[in-house]
C-alpha cells in the first residue's frame, strides 16, 4: 500500500472564488494517478486518471495537473459553486501492482 | 447492469456473527475491488481480483475476512465472527483494464454496523 497524502484535510470556500488543494504520492514505480469527487450519500465518481508527467487535464471548472518526477498533483477548482461541495480523493498506482491506494481526501464546502 | 450494484445497503449484525457482502460489478470488467471505509479513515484497500489470476489478498486484515469471485462476474466478501471494529462502510469497485485507465466505477456502499 501506498503512502498518499492530501492536504488540507478541509477547506470552505465563497461561491464564486477558485480553489486548489494538494495530492502527494511515492514517485518510484509510478503508474497513475486518480482523482474522484465523493458526494454526500453517492458513490466516487472519477473525475481523471492521469499518467504522464506533465499532464494536464480539465472538466468542466475543474481541473489537474500532474508531477510524477517529485509525487505530486494539484486539483484546481475555478469559480466554485455549492453542487462542488464534494470530498475528493486522489489515489496512486505503481507500475508492478495496479491496484489504488487512496489519500485521506479533501473536503471542500461552498458557502453561497 | 448500468452501475456497480451492492447489497444490502445496510446491515446491522451482533458481534460474533458471520456477514455476506455481495457486489455485481459493471458487465465486461475484468478487474473487481474492495474498499472499506471505518469512521474518520479513508478508503483501505481490501482485496483485488483481476480475470483469471489470484486474487490480491494483501489488504485483508484478518483470516476472519474472505472473499470470492464466482464465474468473473459477482463477488462475495464474508466476514466471519464480526467485531466492533468491522463497523465500516464497504465499497466494491470494478473496472474494464487491469490499470483502471478509465476509473474506477464504484458501488454505492454497505454500510456495516456490528453492534
Amino acid at each position: 500500500i501506498l503512502n498518499v497524502e492530501q492536504s488540507p484535510q478541509s477547506l470552505h470556500v465563497q461561491e464564486g472564488d477558485s480553489t486548489n488543494f494538494t495530492c502527494s504520492f511515492p514517485s518510484s514505480n509510478f503508474y497513475a494517478l486518480h482523482w474522484y469527487r465523493w458526494e454526500t450519500a453517492k458513490s466516487p465518481e472519477a473525475l481523471f486518471v492521469m499518467t504522464l508527467n506533465g499532464d494536464e487535464k480539465k472538466k468542466g471548472r475543474i481541473s489537474a495537473t500532474l508531477n510524477t518526477k517529485e509525487g505530486y498533483s494539484y486539483l484546481y477548482i475555478k469559480g466554485s459553486q455549492p453542487e462542488d461541495s464534494a470530498t475528493y480523493l486522489c489515489a496512486s498506482s505503481r507500475s508492478n501492482d495496479y491496484k489504488l491506494s487512496f489519500g485521506a481526501g479533501t473536503t471542500v464546502t461552498v458557502r453561497a | 447492469g448500468a452501475g456497480v450494484s451492492q447489497s444490502p445497503s445496510n446491515k446491522v449484525t451482533e458481534k460474533g456473527k458471520d456477514v455476506e457482502l455481495r457486489c455485481d460489478p459493471i458487465s465486461g470488467h475484468t478487474a473487481l475491488y474492495w474498499y472499506r471505509q471505518s469512521l474518520g479513515q479513508g478508503l483501505e484497500f481490501l482485496i483485488y481480483f483481476q480475470g483469471n489470476s489470484a486474487p490480491d489478498k494483501s489488504g485483508l486484515p484478518s483470516d476472519r475476512f474472505s472473499a470470492e469471485r464466482t464465474g468473473g462476474s459477482v463477488s462475495t466478501l464474508t466476514i466471519q465472527r464480526t467485531q466492533q471494529e468491522d463497523s465500516a462502510v464497504y465499497l466494491c469497485a470494478s473496472s474494464l483494464t487491469q490499470g483502471g485507465w478509465e476509473g474506477y466505477t464504484f458501488g454505492s456502499g454497505t454500510r456495516l454496523t456490528v453492534v
